[in-house]
Order: C-alpha cells, then sequence, then structure tokens
C-alpha cells in the first residue's frame, strides 16, 4: 500500500498563473484533507471532504478549489497564484470512523 | 484565532533524559487530542492519542497527560534518544476536523 501520495512535489509558479495539486489514497478512506504549513503558524485546514461528494471549507480557504473526484483522490486547485500562497501543502486522510489522519508527503509550492 | 497552543517553538534535551512538551487549547468540545511528529520533508506522522475522557495514556517510552481544568496536556518521552529530534504537533478532533498547534522542534544532543 502507498498510503497517501501526492504530486507534484515541487512546484514554482508566477503570480496569476494556475495549478492543481493532487492526492490520492489506497487505503479506502471516507475522509480527505487539505492543509499548508507556515513557519510558525503549524498545519492549518484549507478545506475537507468529509465523504465522498462532500466538501467544506476549512480555515483558511479564501483562493483555493478542491473536488473530490471520487473516493481515492482530493485534488486542490489554485486559480490565480499568489506570493501568500507560498507554502507546504499536505493531503491527508482517515476511514472517518475516528479521528486519526494520515498524511501524505506534501508539496511545497513558491509563487514568485 | 488559534484553538490549540504550543508556546514553546523549540526544545533541546540530552540522549537519555527526559522530553517534556507541552499544549494549550481553549476549545472544551474537542474529543481527543493528539501527538504527531514530523521530520524534514516528510508528512506529520501520528504518534500517540489521549481520548477526553482520559487523563493519561502511555506508549512505550511516550506518555500523554491530559488536564482538562486547565485545558492542557503534555507529551513526556522517557528516555529521548536521537531518532526523536524532530517537529511534534499537538492536535484536538473535533467534529471531523483537527487543529494543530504551531509545533515544537526537538534536539536530542549526545
Amino acid at each position: 500500500n502507498a498510503g497517501v501520495t501526492q504530486t507534484p512535489k515541487f512546484q514554482v509558479l508566477k503570480t496569476g498563473q494556475s495549478m492543481t495539486l493532487q492526492c490520492a489514497q489506497d487505503m479506502n478512506h471516507n475522509s480527505m484533507y487539505w492543509y499548508r504549513q507556515d513557519p510558525g503558524m503549524g498545519l492549518r485546514l484549507i478545506y475537507y471532504s468529509a465523504s465522498e461528494g462532500t466538501t467544506d471549507k476549512g480555515e483558511v480557504p479564501n483562493g483555493y478549489n478542491v473536488s473530490r473526484l471520487n473516493k481515492r483522490e482530493f485534488s486542490l486547485r489554485l486559480e490565480s497564484a499568489a506570493p501568500s500562497q507560498t507554502s507546504v501543502y499536505f493531503c491527508a486522510s482517515s476511514p472517518g470512523t475516528n479521528y486519526e489522519q494520515y498524511f501524505g508527503p506534501g508539496t511545497r509550492l513558491t509563487v514568485t | 484565532d488559534q484553538q490549540v497552543k504550543q508556546n514553546s517553538p523549540s526544545l533541546s534535551v540530552q540522549e537519555g533524559r527526559i522530553s517534556i512538551l507541552n499544549c494549550d487549547y481553549t476549545n472544551s468540545m474537542f474529543d481527543y487530542f493528539l501527538w504527531y511528529k514530523k521530520y524534514p520533508a516528510e508528512g506529520p506522522t501520528f504518534l500517540i492519542s489521549i481520548s477526553s475522557i482520559k487523563d493519561k495514556n502511555e506508549d512505550g517510552r511516550f506518555t500523554v497527560f491530559l488536564n482538562k481544568s486547565a485545558k492542557h496536556l503534555s507529551l513526556h518521552i522517557v528516555p529521548s534518544q536521537p531518532g526523536d529530534s524532530a517537529v511534534y504537533f499537538c492536535a484536538a478532533y473535533n467534529d471531523y476536523k483537527l487543529s494543530f498547534g504551531a509545533g515544537t522542534t526537538v534536539t536530542v544532543r549526545a
């Protein structure tokens, strides 16, 4: 089992460009999450999907959109990247029946 | 407003000694509290958890203590080992979501 996989690992964008971060899990988990990690801020929840077919905003959703494509995949889209979106992005999944979340290796995004 | 706070950004401890990491929270609705460990260039990995109805949970070298009246929890690592050098995040669970603290970087000195 690969667990939670994320692509790409690194990305550099110019201000105004768009891109989609991909996330997939092979653990048959119901819930999936997108976080960003910034120095001194810990992990902040951007969006989550408690179950297939549903998505909800987290703490910092502005400038992002998500798609729960199927039970395995949950993508995060930046429509018009801004330097403030420079961060490390983590995807996570959870069975949904308990609290534990499993994290992917992260995507390091730089917006210039 | 941050609901989970880790007020110590860093901790340095000698190998073999005890590491104590602290965490405070504000939301009394949290059901579970968790500690995650993170190495550079990797995702966080689950370490240990405690239910809000317990006051202690132990797993090998790791023990988590919960003081609900003070809204405070702590992680004890005994004895500390070089492989414990990492960033430790405190997290609290409610309604499908985890709220994280800012993290404490632990360095174990030989």
